[in-house]
């Protein structure tokens, strides 16, 4: 079974319009970590949001919010406020355990945001 | 905010030979690094787990005499792929995590390489 799941291959939204980009996840750890990143077109992976398995919270980072969901096992973005430069794959990642620093992150397959004017 | 350099930011090889690709955390103590291979229009994949002054832990199916991992300070490691074929061909990404701010659960990734082997 899939660790990250990304149903949504590619969204088409119009400029300025909010978007939620869905990411459900599987994990029978009750520590873990759940991250959003943005990879444009020259590959570099940019940090948007975190959200750790214990915030009671929901995690927001300017134009950015994580809707979680535990109970559903639902992590996904939501953009307010779309801009052309939003056009981007999404990855949604999770890290597994504790935290202490020795796990990697697994990816969900992302999704491709292309902004409309 | 802490920066991941990655050198050389792509490389074309031939196939047989070894290809070097370092990564440095600039302005941080990076303890542990992670190494990422993505295929075009695909996800990326944890390929192993690099500990300074220890052995690099590999994930299932990566073969770590071909990926040979080398984490000899705290703000450098290197993936040597040994005897590249052009099914290495891919985008290679390093992460690190900052070993000294004592909380955070943020990895930091570098540019990336792009290696094509030819």
């Amino acid at each position: 079974a899939q660790k990250i799941t990304q149903t949504q291959p590619g969204m088409f939204v119009q400029e300025k319009e909010a978007v939620t980009l869905d990411c459900t996840y599987d994990t029978s750890d009750q520590s873990y970590g759940l991250f959003w990143y943005k990879q444009p077109s020259s590959g570099e992976m940019i940090f948007l949001i975190y959200q750790g398995s214990y915030d009671e919270q929901n995690a927001t980072e300017g134009r950015y919010s994580l809707n979680f969901q535990k109970a559903r096992k639902s992590a996904n973005l939501v953009i307010s406020a779309s801009q052309l430069g939003d056009s981007a794959m999404y990855f949604c990642a999770m890290r597994e355990g504790w935290g202490g620093g020795a796990d990697g992150l697994t990816f969900g397959k992302g999704t491709h945001l292309i902004i409309q004017p | 905010g802490a920066v991941v350099s990655q050198h050389p930011s792509w490389v074309i090889c031939k196939s047989g030979t070894s290809v070097k690709i370092e990564c440095r955390s600039l302005d941080f103590q990076a303890t542990t690094m992670f190494w990422y291979r993505q295929f075009p229009k695909q996800s990326l994949m944890l390929m192993a787990t690099s500990n300074e002054g220890s052995k690099a832990t590999y994930e299932q199916g990566v073969e770590k005499d071909k990926f040979l991992i080398n984490h000899a300070s705290l703000t450098l490691s290197t993936l040597t792929v040994t005897s590249a074929h052009p099914e290495d061909s891919s985008f290679y990404i390093c992460s690190a995590r900052d070993g000294t701010s004592g909380g955070g659960d943020e990895q930091y990734f570098g540019p990336g390489t792009r290696l094509t082997v030819t």
